[in-house]
């Protein structure tokens, strides 16, 4: 039972162009979204996370949306640049009862030079 | 500061051989975690620790048993290497910050092949 899902593989975008990702996910005790980057062979980083109590949140080129109602967030990349090639991931926790991060499958970035 | 720490980075280990991966963090976090990563499936939670002397199962705990030692370092052992457990192990700490969680910061990993 996959809480958290990214149904998209993987995404090709142009430089300088907008990249969106999108992440889904089933349990409605989810208060907390994060989204991760992961470079080949090293650990996940941190990106940028989302409260519940909020529908967006800024920092610099990244941008999360929350829909609650659609159970849907997504990651805005604006621009794009080559250094944002990489495999992003999706995370969601409840605040209530434990504090584990579930994860998505993961969404292969290429930007294209 | 080093963040989260694990060792090994390699390993192979033949089937039915034990080992125990280690894993420390300088950040005075509470949680611990360790998980997975398998092509096509993301990050998978097999234990985590809340706090320290706490563990409790995440989603694919069979075959793996943790310690949490004192409150830097949460190691995972596998008594019995099988093939379904080649995988890359990622060990993660995090903080709480009021009702809402922190952030997890994870470490290199361990690409542990079984054969």
């Amino acid at each position: 039972d996959q809480q958290v899902k990214q149904n998209s593989p993987s995404l090709s975008v142009q430089e300088g162009r907008i990249s969106i990702l999108n992440c889904d996910y089933t349990n409605s005790m989810f208060d907390y979204f994060l989204w991760y980057k992961k470079y080949p062979a090293e650990g996940p980083t941190f990106l940028i996370s989302i409260s519940s109590i909020k529908d967006k949140n800024e920092d610099g080129r990244f941008t999360v949306f929350l829909n609650k109602s659609a159970k849907h967030l997504s990651l805005h990349i604006v621009p794009s640049q080559p250094g944002d090639s990489a495999v992003y991931f999706c995370a969601a926790s409840a605040s209530f009862g434990n504090e584990k991060l579930t994860f998505g499958t993961g969404t292969r970035l290429t930007i294209i030079p | 500061n080093a963040g989260v720490t694990q060792t090994p980075k390699f390993q192979v280990l033949k089937t039915g051989q034990s080992m125990t991966l280690q894993c420390a963090q300088d950040m005075n976090h509470n949680s611990m975690y360790w998980y997975r990563q398998d092509p096509g499936m993301g990050l998978r939670l097999i234990y985590y620790s809340a706090s320290e002397g706490t563990t409790d199962k995440g989603e694919v705990p069979n075959g793996y048993n943790v310690s949490r030692l004192n409150k830097r370092e949460f190691s995972l052992r596998l008594e019995s290497a099988a093939p379904s457990q080649t995988s890359v192990y990622f060990c993660a700490s995090s903080a709480s910050r009021g009702r809402f969680n922190t952030e997890a910061f994870f470490g290199q990993g361990t690409r542990l092949t079984v054969v």
